[in-house]
């Protein structure tokens, strides 16, 4: 089975601190994404990675950069956080390899507040 | 461009009861794929389905099924005698397509909160 780990269930941070939610996959998958939800809103894409180094934005990049250093793992900054990030965050991966629209596969979601 | 709606924002029903969510999407590609997820309160969301445009079989599982009809452009999901476990958010889902090709992205629906009483 795929696992995908984000590191907290829950993030209390206040406004202007750096930020880093990170997210691990295990299964050698090119693509990894992250997403914020919230009531309403739905799922929102905020940044997306299909390979190391590489980085395409979202539709809401703003306010969020990303890192990918490695297959494994993708990470989330928030580089000054503000209190309209308090969100749910979930990271989520799939696999190329195999022909296109492999399912994502997503974390358990990181709940941040921004105090 | 490409779109999916869940006009259905909450579902309540009571436990056994047969329960269907719609998903209505919009796409001008003739090969594409389509997603089902499911999202627990314990927050991930859970691959159920995928779907390609060329297979309108629907497709049963236990007390799943999928209903796909190309010609309205429905992919719909009904849990049968439905359990309160079943209590979640549902998303439905569609490959993005670009002028490149497949993006590796997925568009989603806004969600249906489904809740089942005892």
């Amino acid at each position: 089975d795929v696992k995908v780990t984000q590191s907290s269930r829950y993030l209390v941070k206040r406004t202007g601190e750096k930020v880093f939610l990170e997210c691990v996959q295990d299964m050698d998958h090119e693509n990894m994404f992250w997403y914020r939800q919230d009531p309403g809103l739905g799922l929102r894409l905020i940044y997306f990675s299909y390979d190391v180094k590489m980085k395409e934005k979202g539709d809401i990049p703003e306010g969020y950069s990303v890192s990918r250093e490695k297959k494994e793992r993708f990470s989330l900054i928030l580089e000054s956080a503000s209190t309209n990030q308090t969100s749910m965050y979930l990271c989520a991966s799939s696999l190329i390899g195999r022909g296109p629209n492999q399912p994502q596969h997503f974390g358990d979601g990181t709940r941040l507040s921004i105090l | 461009a490409q779109k999916v709606t869940q006009a259905q924002t909450e579902i309540s029903v009571v436990e056994k009861e047969d329960v269907t969510l719609d998903c209505v999407y919009e796409t001008r590609d003739t090969t594409y794929y389509l997603f089902w997820y499911k999202q627990p309160p314990s927050g991930e969301l859970v691959f159920l389905i995928r779907r390609n445009s060329f297979d309108e079989q629907n497709e049963i599982s236990g007390r799943y099924s999928w209903n796909f009809q190309k010609s309205t452009s429905s992919f719909n999901f009904t849990i049968t005698a439905s359990q309160v476990v079943d209590s979640a958010v549902y998303f439905c889902a569609l490959s993005e397509i670009t002028g490149s090709g497949y993006t590796g992205k997925l568009i989603f629906g806004q969600g249906t909160t489904l809740q089942v009483k005892p």
